[in-house]
């Protein structure tokens, strides 16, 4: 069954970098697009960017461009998502999400979600 | 960018009942790329229905999403107990986008 697990908690100081993994498994890894949707504490989605781990080629929201790298090492079947130059208002829950589909996709299977606390 | 504004807001029903939710779109949403999911406390979303009208697999047929251009709707026919979260919109012609969320909550 197709599953996606993400790494543990983190929490990280102001301007500090977080990166947070996604393994997948139970499907062709570099058959889909993985894509990364973060939530801040009693807010909404929001779309961060995707990556194809077959070529390793990205696209990024406009509001994280610069800030974000996604990555992947098809060896081990592992995404991975950099945050940098954290702010308190990157507090927040981070899903990987499989896509599929036409155009940018819907996601039908999503990781546990990473919590990632920016305090001082 | 296109912005998703879902309404209402929150959602009192009794089950049994049936719920409406909207969402509209700032600008047309091509080919009706448009998803909907649900969220309970402490879980991932769980996609609904894609492609405005589409259900995903697995999910009930007391679910339903019409709509194009730039307005859609979920329906949920008869509200069961499993059926109390909150719901998002997404268009996926363009960078994805979500809506604020929907929360239908018991009366």
């Amino acid at each position: 069954q197709v599953q996606l697990v993400q790494s543990g908690a983190e929490v990280k100081k102001p301007g500090a970098s977080v990166k947070v993994s996604c393994k997948a498994s139970g499907y062709t890894f570099t058959g889909y697009y993985l894509h990364w949707v973060r939530q801040a504490p009693g807010q909404g989605l929001e779309w961060m960017g995707r990556i194809n781990p077959n070529s390793g080629g990205t696209n990024y929201a406009q509001k994280f461009q610069g800030r974000v790298t996604m990555t992947r090492d098809t060896s081990i079947n592992t995404a991975y998502m950099e945050l940098s130059r954290l702010r308190s208002d990157d507090t927040a829950v981070y899903y990987c999400a499989r896509g599929i589909g036409s155009a940018w996709g819907i996601f039908d299977y999503w990781g546990q979600g990473t919590l990632v606390t920016v305090s001082s | 960018e296109i912005v998703l504004t879902q309404s209402p807001g929150t959602l009192s029903l009794s089950p049994g009942e049936r719920a409406t939710l909207s969402c509209r779109a700032s600008q047309s949403v091509s080919s009706s790329y448009l998803a909907w999911y649900q969220q309970k406390p402490g879980q991932a979303p769980r996609l609904l229905i894609y492609g405005a009208s589409s259900r995903a697999t697995g999910i009930p047929d007391r679910f339903s999403g019409s709509g194009s251009g730039t307005d859609f709707t979920l329906t949920i026919s008869r509200l069961e107990p499993e059926d109390f979260a909150v719901y998002y919109c997404q268009q996926y012609g363009s960078s994805p986008t979500f809506g604020g969320g929907t929360k239908v909550e018991i009366k």
